[in-house]
């Protein structure tokens, strides 16, 4: 599976876009990238998934490049809620998910 | 619709005891999976299970701990003997299909081994 590189930390100010970006330079033609977020003591919840095309659903827009190789998670409107590590998995649509160390992601007021 | 169920969500032991954890997928779901989160990583898979059957055990570390979803619905893992590095969250994931299909994760029970 293609590895996944995010920055370790996020900061973003309430009631505005946070961009989360994720670098996958490997990610083959049939892998998938998803998003996950683990709010705290919670188990991780799905957010989106794309192959080529952006995606968007009501939690968050999934931006990714031409070529592939990185992807942006937008939630457009960052809460407090939104606080949480988020994580960026490339995968198969039928392999299992390699989770990564992901984002923690500070949504401030 | 109900989610994923696990219980208990906080267990203390000695280690050399013996734990068992228990999950209740979605109703419907095939895909049953066990991972474990150990403080400040990722999860990490540990078994999955399609209907009563294991598609991957290849990171269960077979020695201490093993599991089971003998009727294709809820799961028990379980750990024996514990070792202090088993302190852990054990997450618990079902989803719909085989692979590839989003995966809905319970709260977790979180481990600490003594």
């Amino acid at each position: 599976d293609a590895k996944t590189t995010q920055p370790p930390s996020m900061d973003c100010a309430e009631g505005r876009a946070a961009n989360l970006p994720c670098n996958h330079s490997t990610i083959s033609g049939n892998e998938y990238v998803y998003w996950y977020r683990q709010i705290h003591s919670q188990g991780p919840q799905y957010i989106i998934h794309g192959l080529k095309n952006n995606e968007t659903n009501e939690m968050a827009s999934l931006i990714i490049t031409e070529d592939r190789k990185s992807s942006t998670l937008i939630l457009p409107h960052a809460t407090l809620r939104d606080t949480a590590v988020y994580y960026c998995i490339v995968r198969p649509r039928d392999n299992d998910m390699r989770f990564g160390a992901g984002t923690r992601l500070t949504v401030k007021p | 619709e109900a989610g994923v169920a696990q219980s208990p969500r906080y267990k203390i032991i000695e280690k050399r005891q013996s734990v068992a954890f228990w999950c209740n997928p979605i109703s419907g779901h095939a895909t049953l999976y066990w991972y474990q989160q150990i403080l400040g990583q990722g999860p990490k898979l540990l078994i999955q299970f399609q209907n009563n059957g294991v598609v991957d055990d290849s990171q269960l570390p077979k020695d201490r701990f093993s599991a089971e979803r003998l009727k294709g619905v809820d799961s028990t893992l379980k750990i024996q003997p514990a070792k202090l590095e088993d302190s852990a969250v054990y997450l618990c994931a079902s989803s719909r299909l085989a692979g590839g299909e989003t995966q809905y994760f319970g709260p977790g029970t979180r481990l600490l081994v003594l």
